[in-house]
């Protein structure tokens, strides 16, 4: 079975600044999909950033971007130019390649901006 | 706004009771997913429908169930409530059954089970 492991319970970072959250997973899959997910206070899931195990070139977008080690099975979350924003939980998710793709969700680091 | 759409937005039951949620894909999606989110057990997978047909099973208990109708949308069904139940309910759509396919998130609908 898949596991997805975050050890930050709470982390914090000034405006402006940039912070990286981990995730690490285990699984004997060769085919699978990473996900970072964003939970605000409004408690919508919003995707923030998706990966690709079988691609070596690192997931951008915007400010957002991942360090993805497929041999270390980790796949961390880099912020740059945190926002108030941003200030919500994000939720690091696994999804085994084929036809049954549902997300294994990692417990959550709590993510706040200060100004 | 994921163009996924749940309701009702919050309900209030009590033990033994039977709820109904309900949920709407995007426009175009044929697979739906639901999920519970708990303080205890985090966020977990309980079902998912491809075009009207059950297509994977979760951690979902034998007094829920589920179905997705014609129109492509679904409805979880919660039996015999328990406290223990009391949770958000996410509903996330998806294009089709394919990997590839990312998946998008409702608002949720928060349970209370008093």
């Amino acid at each position: 079975a898949q596991t997805v492991t975050q050890s930050q319970p709470e982390m914090s970072v000034q405006e402006a600044e940039t912070v990286t959250l981990s995730c690490t997973y285990d699984t004997s899959e060769s085919n699978y999909y990473l996900f970072w997910y964003k939970q605000p206070p409004s408690r919508q899931m919003i995707l923030v950033i998706r990966q690709e195990a079988y691609k070596q070139q690192n997931a951008t977008e915007n400010r957002f971007s991942v360090n993805f080690q497929k041999a270390a099975k980790s796949f961390s979350l880099k912020i740059s130019d945190s926002q108030l924003g941003d200030t919500a939980m994000y939720f690091c998710a696994f999804m085994k390649g084929g036809s049954q793709g549902n997300l294994i969700f990692g417990k959550g680091t709590k993510l706040s901006v200060k100004p | 706004d994921s163009g996924v759409t749940q309701t009702p937005k919050h309900l209030i039951t009590a033990t033994g009771q039977r709820v109904t949620l309900r949920c709407s894909p995007r426009s175009g999606d044929l697979s739906v997913y639901w999920y519970q989110q708990s303080l205890d057990q985090g966020l977990q997978f309980l079902i998912q429908y491809y075009n009207g047909e059950e297509r994977a099973k979760g951690n979902i208990l034998e007094r829920f169930s589920a179905q997705q109708f014609p129109d492509l949308h679904s409805e979880l069904n919660l039996s015999s409530l328990e406290l223990g139940d009391s949770a958000l309910y996410f509903c996330a759509s998806s294009v089709g059954d394919d990997d590839q396919e990312t998946q998008y998130f409702g608002p949720g609908t928060r349970l209370l089970v008093l």
